[in-house]
């Protein structure tokens, strides 16, 4: 059982540049969400989704997209880089049928953009 | 909104000696509270949680806390420091259940000294 997993692993960007970070669960979870990570920030929501089809933004969604055609997949996209969205990003998700599912974390995506 | 706050960005304990993360909270509601640990390059795992019943709460490797209403804490303890403990803790909260999104602390660097 793979869990969340985040591809890639690394990604250097220039600014301007668009990309797309990979997120697949194996759990059939409703939830997926993605966060990111900045020293001393802890862990910020970025977008969230209950379910395919169904998308809604957390606290920092400027500059990312997001959709959920599928259960498993919950890719985010950054359209156009900028050095400020240089960090560690995390997909999580959860069943959501019980209070309090916990999240499933993948192991992150490292990026830094120039 | 609710909102979570964890006392000292980095704790220092000798192995052996008893471990205490911080954590308060404020939210308009009765939250759902967790603690996530995550070691280094990796994503987070959850420590323990807290939804309803019971305020003290039994986690993995030998962690607990408890849920103090009056005082809107929820600290985490260790009786014995192992090197292993070693990582970076997070604090969070949520209204609805934990599947939709989390607000995270800052999070606590626990340095284990031999």
């Amino acid at each position: 059982n793979a869990g969340v997993t985040q591809t890639p692993k690394f990604q250097v960007l220039k600014t301007g540049q668009s990309m797309t970070l990979q997120c697949a669960q194996d759990m059939n979870h409703e939830y997926m969400s993605w966060y990111r990570q900045d020293p001393g920030m802890g862990l910020r929501l970025i977008h969230y989704s209950v379910g395919a089809g169904i998308t809604d933004q957390g606290e920092v969604p400027n500059g990312y997209n997001v959709s959920r055609s599928t259960t498993e997949d919950f890719p985010l996209r950054l359209l156009s880089a900028a050095p400020s969205q240089t960090s560690v990003y995390f997909c999580a998700s959860s069943s959501g049928h019980t209070m309090g599912s916990p999240l499933h974390f993948g192991n992150g995506t490292r990026l830094t953009v120039t | 909104a609710q909102s979570v706050t964890q006392l000292g960005s980095h704790v220092s304990v000798s192995e052996g000696a008893l471990v205490l993360l911080r954590c308060n909270y404020s939210s308009s509601v009765p939250p759902y509270l967790f603690w996530y640990v995550q070691y280094p390059n990796q994503g987070l795992q959850l420590l323990l949680k807290y939804t309803t019943g019971a305020t003290l709460v039994k986690g993995i490797n030998g962690f607990e806390a408890e849920f103090k209403k009056s005082e809107t804490s929820f600290h985490l303890t260790k009786p014995s420091a192992h090197m292993s403990d070693a990582a970076e803790y997070f604090c969070a909260v949520s209204l609805g259940g934990g599947a939709d999104g989390l607000t995270f602390g800052k999070g606590t660097h626990l340095i284990i000294q031999p």
